[in-house]
């Protein structure tokens, strides 16, 4: 039973456009929700995460929306560039547990 | 960030070798390390959870005797395929936990079996 659904499968965007990817989660035990950046052929790199205590959460031209109710949360990439272009995974995860992450999505920013 | 490296960043073997990854953080002592793997334009799949000095919890369908894990050290963690074979071949990423409970993913290691 997939716990995080992830959308959309990709994206493209044009050069300063706003890019938004969604996810949604099952289980209300999770407490922490980090958003990852991978690159073809390299490991996921920690791009922002947010604790379900706070409603947004904003680090340069990336912020994190959560809704909480409605067990809900979102990256916003404001003036989105070419090198934004790689594949965003979202997270959750509970206590001590390993992350469930979601599928995936491949972004793509058009010049 | 915290840094995690992995070694080798690539490793081409033959069917029925075997073939150590290893996995260091290297500003940080993880209690907790990960072992994902990734096929092509997939997520990552979490194997096993490596706890130091003690044995690793596996995720069901992934053979423990197959995929030896060792955790030896606060700063490294081992994995072993055994016996590898084409099916093997894949993406094989670490993550280490950092006193903040964050976690960092190395840089991956690209397994060919031939």
């Amino acid at each position: 039973q997939q716990q995080v659904k992830q959308s959309p499968q990709s994206l493209i965007v044009q050069k300063g456009g706003i890019s938004i990817i969604n996810c949604a989660y099952e289980n209300t035990a999770f407490d922490y929700f980090p958003w990852y950046q991978q690159f073809p052929g390299k490991g996921p790199a920690l791009l922002i995460a947010i604790r379900p205590d706070v409603s947004e959460k904003k680090e340069g031209r990336f912020t994190i929306s959560f809704n909480k109710s409605a067990k809900q949360f979102s990256l916003h990439i404001m003036d989105s560039q070419p090198g934004d272009s790689a594949t965003y995974f979202c997270a959750a995860s509970t206590g001590r547990r390993a992350l469930t992450f979601g599928s995936g999505t491949r972004l793509q920013v058009q010049p | 960030g915290a840094v995690v490296s992995q070694h080798p960043s690539r490793v081409i073997c033959k069917s029925g070798t075997s073939v150590k990854i290893e996995c260091r953080s290297l500003d940080f002592q993880a209690t907790t390390m990960f072992w994902y793997r990734q096929f092509p334009k997939q997520s990552l799949m979490l194997m096993a959870t490596s706890n130091e000095g003690s044995k690793a919890t596996y995720e069901q369908g992934v053979e423990k005797d197959k995929f030896l894990i060792n955790h030896a050290s606060l700063t490294l963690s081992t994995l072993t395929v055994t016996s590898a074979h084409p099916e093997d071949s894949s993406f094989y990423i670490c993550s280490a936990r950092d006193p903040s409970w964050e976690q960092f993913f190395g840089p991956g290691t690209r397994l060919t079996v031939l």
